[in-house]
């Protein structure tokens, strides 16, 4: 089966850094990636929509500049948390799309975990 | 627009009882709806999904029918076991057009006592 994974895992830093989170489709390619963010007990909100080589979409609310997605190949994207603070602490769980004829799913990485201190 | 309502959790059961998680939802059309289940400390898994009005979604003794007089997909399974402790959330994906966007519900904690 379609198979994503999510580079770190968790991750932990200080205040003001910056972190990036990996996307990978291992055996499909994914035209598009979705970026999610998970609260506390809370269902999950779509932070942006990324398609290979052009630039993302975001949903209403989301800082881009907060936020930066890339998506460079067919099999990754990139979200780059910059400046981070404790508010930014989530789940972030990304999914990649696979769309052929009539088949169209989304299938889920395993999740980043980042806590910022 | 499209939303997803299911009922709030959490909810706690014994081994082998009776499971059922209420969704409906509101949108436009026929969307597709989904069940996905998410363990603890993982991301979402596809459990099941029905693409029209009266389609039965199953898989892992879990099943869910597509009621589009009622606007509903209600998650059951006959006999739950402590394995199947875990977040599962309904979702749906608007029809036609390349919007393939899911909506969420908020997600219901089970938990399955031996």
């Amino acid at each position: 089966g379609a198979v994503v994974s999510q580079h770190p895992s968790r991750v932990i830093c200080k205040s003001g850094t910056s972190v990036k989170i990996e996307c990978r489709s291992l055996d499909f390619q994914a035209t598009t990636m979705f970026w999610y963010r998970q609260f506390p007990k809370k269902s999950l909100m779509l932070m942006a929509t990324s398609n290979e080589g052009s630039k993302a979409t975001y949903e209403q609310g989301v800082e881009k500049d907060k936020f930066l997605i890339n998506h460079a190949s067919l099999t990754l994207s990139t979200l780059t948390v910059t400046s981070a603070h404790p508010e930014d602490s989530s789940f972030y769980i990304c999914s990649a799309r696979v769309a052929s004829g009539a088949y169209n799913e989304q299938f889920f990485g395993p999740g980043t975990r980042l806590t910022v201190l | 627009g499209n939303s997803v309502t299911q009922m709030e959790g959490p909810v706690t059961l014994s081994e082998e009882a009776f499971l059922t998680i209420n969704c409906t939802y509101t949108a436009t059309g026929y969307p597709s709806l989904f069940w996905y289940v998410q363990y603890p400390g993982e991301g979402l898994q596809l459990l099941l999904k029905a693409t029209k009005a009266d389609d039965k979604g199953s898989n892992k003794g879990f099943e869910a029918t597509y009621r589009k007089e009622t606007t509903s997909f209600h998650l059951e399974k006959g006999s739950v076991q402590v394995s199947d402790s875990a977040v599962y959330f309904c979702a749906l994906r608007p029809s036609g057009g390349s919007n393939y966007k899911l909506t969420f519900g908020k997600g219901t904690l089970l938990t399955v006592n031996p």
